[in-house]
């Protein structure tokens, strides 16, 4: 299965700044996911990148607040803009091999954000 | 819309057998996947169905119900390290929706 380098792991912003999340796949793939969790809590999914194409957003992400890039098959980012409080969470991206859920979806291993 | 109801929490002893179950409500359903989660981790895919039947892969099985709209996870010879929280997901649209999930507590 695909193997997905996400950073930073971790970190602790500032109310009112920005954070730039990257995801590294060791193998091209079409569409790439990201998610939000809070501790203990669900998978929400914020988007879907694609590559060459504007992300797709679920119902209460907007582009503004959750730019995405994806400038090849094998890398995203995501940006969380002018972030409070309420934006602490952990932010994962995701993959799908072959396009085909009987694979399964891999994750990065997250990066935990705390917004003070 | 989409919603998937599992329980919150499950407690089994080692050694026992548990089944979480998922119900679903969705429009445009293509299968049922199963994730384990332990802290601090990432989820990490266990199986999927998108035929009515079991499916086995070694201690774990899954079962979908397409008519009833219904899953589970059986999990067999449990040991302490299946505690973790555990996920049903529909697929649909080239994406995956997941229930709010399951926390299942081994005692030994």
């Amino acid at each position: 299965s695909a193997v997905i380098s996400q950073k930073p792991s971790r970190d602790i912003c500032q109310r009112g700044t920005s954070l730039t999340i990257q995801c590294q796949v060791d193998s091209q793939v079409t569409m790439m996911f990201w998610y939000r969790q809070q501790p203990g809590q669900s998978l929400t999914l914020i988007a879907t990148a694609n590559q060459g194409s504007e992300a797709t957003y679920e119902s209460g992400f907007v582009i503004d607040k959750f730019p995405i890039s994806r400038p090849n098959l094998t890398f995203s980012t995501l940006t969380v803009s002018n972030m409070s409080p309420e934006d602490s969470s952990i932010y994962l991206c995701s993959v799908v091999e072959g396009g085909r859920p009987n694979y399964g979806y891999t994750f990065g291993s997250g990066t935990r954000l705390t917004v003070v | 819309g989409q919603s998937l109801e599992q329980p919150s929490e499950v407690t089994a002893v080692e050694g026992a057998i548990v089944q979480i179950n998922c119900t679903y409500q969705t429009s445009g359903f293509y299968g049922l996947s199963w994730y384990q989660q332990h802290d601090g981790g990432a989820p990490t895919f266990l199986s999927y169905n998108a035929l009515d039947g079991l499916e086995e892969t070694g201690r774990f099985s899954s079962f979908l119900s397409r008519s009833d709209s219904y899953g589970y996870l059986l999990l067999q010879e449990l040991q302490m390290k299946d505690s973790a929280s555990y996920f049903c997901a529909v697929s649909r649209d080239d994406k995956i929706i997941f229930g709010k999930g399951t926390r299942l507590h081994i005692l030994p």
